[in-house]
């Protein structure tokens, strides 16, 4: 099956720095790749997805990179706010994650420094 | 539209004992999902609904948990004689349909002492 691995697991930067946040998937199959926000107490949020047939996708601040030949790829938060420190997971999946759902990285703790 | 919800929001039980946790889609999403976060574990998708229908099971951790989904729309987590290890947070998730981007209620933090 497929397994995620996401680095680094706490990451802390000075509040307008940006943060990245690296994960590579085992699957070659895989094609589906979101990154999912979770605040203390609450599930997780969807803040931004790829699929395979692209290499990049920007929203506001924040941008995804995939590496399809290498199997890994990237979060990108530019000008990072307080709002911004939470838990963030990327995850894989075939299919956009249907019959096999989605397998999830382990997490990274994004602790934003006023 | 409202989200996804799941209630109880808590729950706290005693070994042995059942419960049952529930989960209501984004009206008009076709497939659910449940995943259990745990400490050890981080993130685990157990089982996928597609209408009423659950084709593959074998994400369940034993065969203590079952899941059915009713009309299409909410579904239900039961776990029988629970154990110490099934303490973590029981999240549910929905879709329009399957292989869609996937929304995620607040979960079920379940505790069992």
């Amino acid at each position: 099956g497929e397994n995620v691995e996401q680095h680094p697991s706490t990451l802390s930067v000075q509040e307008g720095d940006s943060a990245v946040i690296k994960c590579t998937y085992s699957d070659s199959a895989s094609n589906y790749f979101p990154w999912y926000k979770q605040e203390l107490g609450k599930g997780p949020q969807l803040i931004i997805d790829i699929r395979s047939n692209v290499g990049e996708k920007k929203d506001q601040r924040i941008a995804v990179t995939l590496n399809k030949t290498a199997k890994h790829f990237s979060l990108h938060i530019t000008e990072t706010q307080p709002e911004d420190s939470a838990v963030y997971f990327c995850a894989a999946a075939r299919s956009g994650g249907g019959a096999d759902g989605l397998t999830f990285g382990k997490g990274t703790h994004l602790i934003i420094q006023p | 539209g409202a989200g996804v919800s799941q209630s109880p929001s808590n729950k706290v039980t005693e070994k042995g004992k059942d419960v049952e946790l529930r989960c209501d889609p984004i009206s008009g999403h076709t497939a659910l999902y449940w995943y259990r976060q745990s400490l050890g574990q981080g993130l685990e998708f157990l089982i996928y609904f597609q209408g009423n229908s659950a084709p593959d099971k074998s994400g369940l951790p034993s065969d203590r948990f079952s899941a059915e989904r009713t009309g299409g729309s909410v579904s239900t987590l039961t776990i029988q004689r629970t154990q110490q290890e099934d303490s973590a947070v029981y999240l549910c998730a929905s879709s329009l349909f399957l292989r869609e981007t996937q929304y995620f209620g607040p979960g079920t933090r379940l505790l069992v002492l």
